[in-house]
């Protein structure tokens, strides 16, 4: 069990450029979260698949935001033409189908649009 | 998903043990209360689960009373590693973790 990982650890972007973001999820977790978090504040839901299926999108989740789990392994999360409100820790969880009530954090992406 | 309302800070010394009180008034019967605890530029960490009366596990105590409107986390005999941010979750196992903006506790040599 190596954790869930994230990758890159911080980006630093311009406003309206792309970025991407990849989430590996404990193997054999089933679903994987992608969560949001702003400096104070707790994190804040934006979706959520099963396997690769994405179940639920937050209203957070602008038209610029997409997410995909192709193969139901590991995940992307792009947000297109940046905005410094973008600008946040991004975090991705996975859980296992026998413990689907506990979520398994990765270490985050911080954001930085300028 | 239920209101949870917990203090802002708390302050305590190596050793001493730690109590973290969150109000949820409006837990549903299916509910289940969890707490997490984030350190800085880390993601969060479940540290405990409970549905009733009391829980224990090797990291913390989760006290739940017969009503549920409230919950007590206790940390014993903390040290510096246990300053974190600790929030108090509620909800009924489904996907959508709620978290608020959680207790910032700081240990003190």
């Amino acid at each position: 069990d190596t954790g869930v990982s994230q990758d890159p650890r911080h980006k630093i972007t311009k406003r309206g450029q792309n970025v991407t973001f990849r989430c590996d999820p404990i193997s054999e977790h089933n679903r994987l979260y992608w969560y949001r978090q702003t400096l104070g504040q707790g994190p804040e839901f934006l979706t959520y698949f099963q396997n690769e299926a994405q179940l639920e999108k937050s209203r957070l989740l602008s038209d610029r935001f997409s997410a995909e789990r192709p193969k139901g392994s590991f995940s992307t999360l792009e947000i297109q033409r940046t905005e410094q409100g973008d600008s946040a820790m991004y975090l991705c969880a996975s859980s296992s189908p026998s413990r689907q009530e506990t979520q398994y954090f990765g270490p985050g992406t911080r954001l930085l649009v300028l | 998903l239920a209101k949870t309302t917990q203090p802002i800070s708390m302050d305590s010394y190596e050793g001493q043990e730690v109590n973290i009180t969150c109000s949820h008034n409006n837990i549903a019967t299916n509910d289940y209360i969890t707490w997490y605890q984030q350190f800085p530029s880390q993601g969060p960490r479940f540290i405990i689960q409970g549905y009733k009366t009391k829980v224990t596990n090797e990291v913390a105590s989760l006290f739940i009373p017969a009503d549920r409107k409230s919950s007590t986390l206790s940390l014993p005999r903390v040290s510096l590693s246990d300053t974190a941010v600790y929030y108090c979750l509620v909800g009924d196992n489904d996907y959508k973790l709620s978290f608020g903006a959680g207790t910032t506790v700081t240990v003190r040599a």
